[in-house]
């Protein structure tokens, strides 16, 4: 049971170049989230999915796509790498979408994008 | 959702108690308090979470006045290896995750 795996770890990208962080999670979570953190601002909720088909925008939305395909991956999309998208990534999931009081979150170890 | 205020930061030496105080003054009726603790590097982990009075579990323990305005978390006899942010979270039963919100958290520094 590998619980929530993010890839790649750590990556570079330039300017305006697109990539796509990926998020997969193996215990049948109805739930799935991208957060992102910056130094000293916590985590911010960027994309959230309660279900397969089913996406909505968090707190922080501009400048991600995602799309959920299926109950184990959420794939997050930049189609146009800027500077201020610099930060660590944190992909999120939960047994059930609609219970955030009593529920809990787990986490991926991150991703870390650093955009030149 | 109750917003919440936390420290910034706090430092211990190693085989103290440390308490870390939330203030919620919105909370709800409905609402229960929940806390998160983040390691350098990693993915934040939940650690406890608590209605009313006092839960505890075999990480933490976490204190809920009856007015239930403030909570606090209690780190029993820390260790170094207790250095790490926390993050208090206040939420509904039926609040959809998209609207729970993280803040700054604390920054606990356990030092020899």
């Amino acid at each position: 049971n590998a619980g929530v795996t993010q890839t790649p770890k750590f990556q570079v990208l330039k300017t305006g170049q697109s990539m796509t962080l990926q998020c997969a999670q193996d215990m049948n979570h109805e739930y799935m989230s991208w957060y992102r953190q910056d130094p000293g601002m916590g985590l911010r909720l960027i994309h959230y999915s309660v279900g397969a088909g089913i996406t909505d925008q968090g707190e922080v939305p501009n400048g991600y796509n995602v799309s959920r395909s299926t109950t184990e991956d959420f794939p997050l999309r930049l189609l146009s790498a800027a500077p201020s998208q610099t930060s660590v990534y944190f992909c999120a999931s939960s047994y059930s979408s609609g219970t955030a009081g009593t529920g809990e979150l787990f986490f991926g170890e991150g991703s870390r994008l650093t955009v030149l | 959702l109750a917003k919440t205020t936390q420290p910034i930061s706090m430092d211990s030496y190693e085989g103290q108690e440390v308490n870390i105080t939330c203030s919620h003054n919105n909370i709800a009726t409905n609402d229960y308090i929940t806390w998160y603790q983040q390691f350098p590097s990693q993915g934040p982990r939940f650690i406890i979470q608590g209605y009313k009075t006092k839960v505890t579990n075999e990480v933490a323990s976490l204190f809920i006045p009856a007015d239930r305005k403030s909570s606090t978390l209690s780190l029993p006899r820390v260790s170094l290896s207790d250095t790490a942010v926390y993050y208090c979270l206040v939420g509904a039963t039926t609040d959809s995750w998209g609207k729970l919100q993280f803040g700054a958290g604390t920054q606990v520094v356990v030092t020899p």
